[in-house]
């Protein structure tokens, strides 16, 4: 079962709009829209940021958006914060081998 | 508010058996909306789904994993246990439970996570 695919790192200054891709294919992101993200603080546990592609949780800053489009999710950090540096993880079903998740590979944020 | 937390022993030799538990707090355990997961994080890399399963017993596992992963759950405690044989070296993470949305597929409540080293 592959990752999806995600950069390993993104940068941004203050203020700034970043966009963190993940990229995977027909049997996972491009198949169904249950594509979620997570932010990780060192140390810390996961915390859900999108769910369904697009979808805020409440509590989440409106400043975190996301899309899909064919075999690619984004997320999006607009007007970009020091809080906002972690690492990001994008999450989708997939039945390319049995039902089950699979993860990406990681963005790191820097917030320079 | 729900809250997850975790509980094992932290160091393991290689070829033991890796028992874990997870307690539910702040709800129940029962629901046919959610179902109840482990996900493991080795240090420096990123996060891989173990498997997760629902109140009635039916389990999901990861296939990379399917034969060596066992995931119980005690209605009576409120919490589920993962069961993860023949450790070795490649099995050293930090180990989470998580609620997981079983209509939607995202994993809205996270345990702060265990560390778990296998080393001889």
């Amino acid at each position: 079962q592959s990752a999806l695919t995600q950069p390993a790192s993104v940068s941004g200054s203050p203020g700034q709009s970043i966009t963190i891709s993940c990229t995977g294919t027909s049997s996972d992101v491009g198949g169904f829209d249950f594509v979620s993200w997570y932010q990780q603080h060192p140390g810390k546990a996961p915390k859900l940021m999108i769910y369904e592609v697009s979808n805020r949780p409440s509590g989440v800053s409106n400043r975190f958006s996301a899309s899909k489009t064919g075999n690619t999710a984004s997320l999006t950090i607009s007007g970009l914060q020091a809080e906002d540096e972690a690492d990001y993880y994008c999450s989708s079903y997939t039945t390319s081998i049995s039902p089950l998740y699979v993860f990406g590979t990681g963005t790191k944020v820097t917030v320079l | 508010q729900l809250q997850l937390q975790e509980s094992g022993p932290g160091l393991l030799k290689p070829s033991e058996t890796l028992s874990l538990t997870c307690a539910v707090s702040g709800g129940s355990i029962f629901s046919t909306s959610y179902y109840w997961g482990w996900i493991r994080q080795p240090p420096g890399k990123g996060l891989e789904w173990i498997g997760g399963i629902y109140y009635t017993g039916d389990a999901y596992y990861n296939p990379s994993l399917m034969s060596r992963v066992t995931i119980a759950v005690d209605t009576s405690k409120n919490q589920f246990s993962l069961r993860l044989t023949s450790v070795t070296a490649a099995d050293t993470a930090v180990y989470s439970c998580a609620r997981h949305v079983g209509y939607s597929y995202y994993m809205d409540v996270w345990g702060i996570g265990t560390s778990v080293t296998v080393s001889s």
